[in-house]
């Protein structure tokens, strides 16, 4: 059970490159979140989904887009990438039963953007 | 939406004494309550957590006490270690498909 796991652990990009985040979990949750961190600001939503099939903003979307690709897995996609994208971004599942619930965190991807 | 205010933003302590982080919210329909310890290029781990149906929750050294009226909760941790050295977040969630708003994390040092 290795509960959520993304990839990759670190990546470097340039200005206007894109790129895909990767998320899974293996604890048949139905919702999964999309974190980013910075110094300072706590953590901050910027997708989820509710269960399979939805997607929805949360409060920083500006900039990406996911993808619930099945149960398992929710994706992170940047387009076309900025230095203000340089963050520590994290995935999380939780059981999803209709309430706010525990919500399990994978290692994070380390993101820098020149 | 949901507004989390997390005080103090740093907090120093010597080995044994306790610590006390506080953090208040703003929407009333938040029922979910849990605090999260991250370590330094970890990912962020629950360490306790409590509904709105409860005033107070214990855990060995750690508890977590509630005031729905005054809409704030707070994190007690007693004969602190080292190894509670760290930074600590609250979160508050209601009915919106498990969505938590984060405060914006306290850095416990504990000094030997």
């Amino acid at each position: 059970n290795a509960g959520v796991t993304q990839t990759p652990k670190f990546q470097v990009l340039k200005t206007g490159q894109s790129m895909t985040l990767q998320c899974a979990q293996d604890m048949n949750h139905n919702s999964m979140y999309w974190y980013r961190q910075d110094p300072g600001m706590g953590l901050r939503l910027i997708y989820y989904s509710a269960s399979e099939g939805t997607t929805d903003k949360g409060e920083v979307p500006n900039g990406y887009n996911v993808s619930r690709l099945n149960k398992r897995e929710f994706s992170l996609r940047l387009e076309s990438a900025a230095p203000s994208q340089t963050s520590v971004y994290f995935c999380a599942s939780s059981p999803g039963r209709g309430r706010a619930d525990t919500q399990y965190f994978g290692p994070g991807t380390r993101l820098t953007v020149l | 939406g949901e507004n989390v205010e997390q005080h103090p933003s740093t907090l120093s302590v010597q080995e044994g004494d306790s610590a006390v982080i506080k953090c208040t919210y703003s929407d009333s329909a938040s029922n979910y309550f849990p605090w999260y310890k991250q370590e330094l290029g970890k990912r962020p781990q629950l360490i306790i957590d409590i509904r709105s149906n409860v005033g107070e929750k214990k855990d060995q050294r750690i508890a977590v006490t509630l005031n729905k009226t005054a809409k704030h909760f707070s994190l007690h941790i007693t004969e602190t270690q080292p190894e509670d050295s760290a930074v600590y977040f609250c979160a508050a969630g209601g009915t919106s498909y498990g969505k938590l708003t984060f405060g914006q994390g306290t850095i416990l040092t504990v000094h030997p």
